[in-house]
């Protein structure tokens, strides 16, 4: 069993629906969460770290479930422009300085 | 600023040839991690230099991996004798290092497609 889980999809949505991921983790040192956006053949870029609180920023809110070990993200009203892949990431420890572990990334499209 | 920047963006070669990949990190970063990331997974960890320091090389596959940053600045991957499941997109990324907090963020570099024939 891999480390950090994620439904690999393809999730297919129509633009402007509200559309969700989970990533579940298994290590339960892991205590810094982050979720990833990666665009084909480019780079993953960073789209929002996860606050034990929960965040949102836009139209977009990341959840952490420390007792059930995953976390979520949620993107409301979805654009054309928010088809990629997400991939979620943990740190374990709290040093600033350490490996991220991914998950294998959540394909999503965006319909017209 | 400049992000992260990585040599050669391709690179095809032949199983049984060395390959060495460049990385030139964000300029003030103190940490700098190489990644391996095969098509339809995720990023996988291999090695992240503190300063010119490997602070862990847990993820490095076996020992025909290997790298180095001398200086503390740009890092280079080196892999030996290829082998085709070598085949991947290596990544770098780079984050200020230094016990800047627990969210620090880490900054891809676009990586270096390798294809082993």
């Amino acid at each position: 069993r891999k480390e950090v889980e994620q439904d690999p999809g393809p999730f297919n949505v129509p633009e402007g629906a509200t559309v969700a991921f989970n990533c579940t983790y298994s290590n339960s040192a892991s205590q810094s969460f982050f979720w990833y956006r990666q665009d084909c053949r480019k780079e993953p870029k960073l789209l929002m770290s996860v606050y034990s609180s929960g965040n949102e920023d836009g139209r977009f809110t990341a959840q952490l479930n420390r007792a059930s070990q995953y976390i979520s993200l949620l993107i409301r009203d979805s654009k054309l422009s928010d088809s990629a892949t997400y991939l979620c990431a943990v740190k374990h420890g709290w040093q600033g300085a350490q490996k991220l572990v991914f998950g294998q990334g959540t394909r999503l499209t965006i319909n017209p | 600023g400049a992000g992260v920047s990585q040599t050669p963006s391709n690179k095809v070669t032949e199983k049984g040839k060395y390959v060495e990949l460049r990385c030139d990190p964000i300029s003030g970063h103190t940490a700098l991690y190489w990644y391996r990331q095969s098509l339809g997974q995720g990023p996988e960890f291999l090695i992240y230099f503190q300063g010119t320091g490997a602070a862990d090389d847990s993820g490095l596959p076996n020992d025909r991996f290997f790298a180095v940053r001398p200086e503390g600045s740009v890092s280079t991957l080196k892999i030996q004798r290829t082998e085709r499941g070598d085949s991947a997109v290596y990544l770098c990324a780079s984050s200020l290092g230094g016990g800047s907090g627990y969210q620090e963020t880490q900054y891809f570099g676009p990586g270096t497609r390798l294809l082993v024939l």
